[in-house]
């Protein structure tokens, strides 16, 4: 059974910092791994998507990296912007028909 | 493209009433998921379509829920016998892709449940 799992839950950094949220995933025979970004009361809006077979995705000031063996993926933030301030999803489909989401960084970016 | 939509977009009932949501994917794609989101969680699967065809259902997805997607184009959520834990964010997502692969998923706005 897959589980997904995103460490820290919350994190606060001044404006300007680099930051990197983690997530990471139990089994490693996945097809693929989405980032998304959530606003509060809002729908998701996907970031990046990395394919299994790729390593690293960039758009932006967002750069997403996928190590399968290890299980684990990072979102790394550059410049943080007030802005980027909202929840981090983290979603692998392993099947297709059941992509599992982990529980969610979320970001506050101090002015 | 006009996205996935999702209707309505808030819900009040009284426990044990019958509710409905609606989803309409993005036109061209084939698949369709169900989620259910709480505050502070991540979206939990309820239920996935490829075409028409109902491929996966959560154990969450008690007898009380049901869903269709007729001829394979918008989607219905039906919850009978509200309860109050029942309250949540129901979210439709849609994507386009053929045996294991997939690509990116877009997700609706959410249908925001209360159950009083």
């Amino acid at each position: 059974k897959q589980e997904v799992t995103q460490i820290p839950a919350a994190l606060s950094v001044p404006e300007g910092e680099n930051l990197v949220l983690n997530c990471s995933f139990t089994d490693s025979a996945i097809y693929n791994l989405q980032w998304f970004r959530q606003d509060p009361g809002k729908g998701l809006t996907s970031l990046l998507l990395i394919q299994s077979s790729q390593r690293e995705q960039t758009s932006g000031r967002l750069n997403a990296s996928l190590d399968k063996s290890s299980g684990r993926s990072t979102l790394y933030i550059a410049a943080s912007q007030p802005g980027d301030s909202a929840t981090y999803l983290c979603a692998v489909d392993s099947s297709a028909s059941k992509i599992i989401f982990g529980s969610g960084t979320r970001l506050s970016i101090r002015p | 493209d006009t996205g996935v939509s999702q209707n309505p977009r808030h819900k009040i009932t009284k426990r044990g009433q019958n509710v409905t949501f609606r989803c309409d994917p993005i036109s061209e794609h084939n698949r369709l998921y169900w989620y259910r989101q709480t505050l502070g969680q991540g979206p939990e699967f309820l239920t996935y379509f490829q075409n028409e065809a109902q491929l996966e259902k959560s154990r969450l997805l008690s007898d009380r829920f049901s869903a269709e997607r007729p001829k394979g184009s918008f989607s219905t959520l039906e919850i009978q016998r509200t309860e109050q834990g029942d309250s949540a964010m129901y979210l439709c997502a849609s994507s386009s892709g053929t045996g294991g692969s997939g690509n990116t998923i877009y997700f609706g706005e959410g249908s925001w449940l209360t159950v009083v």
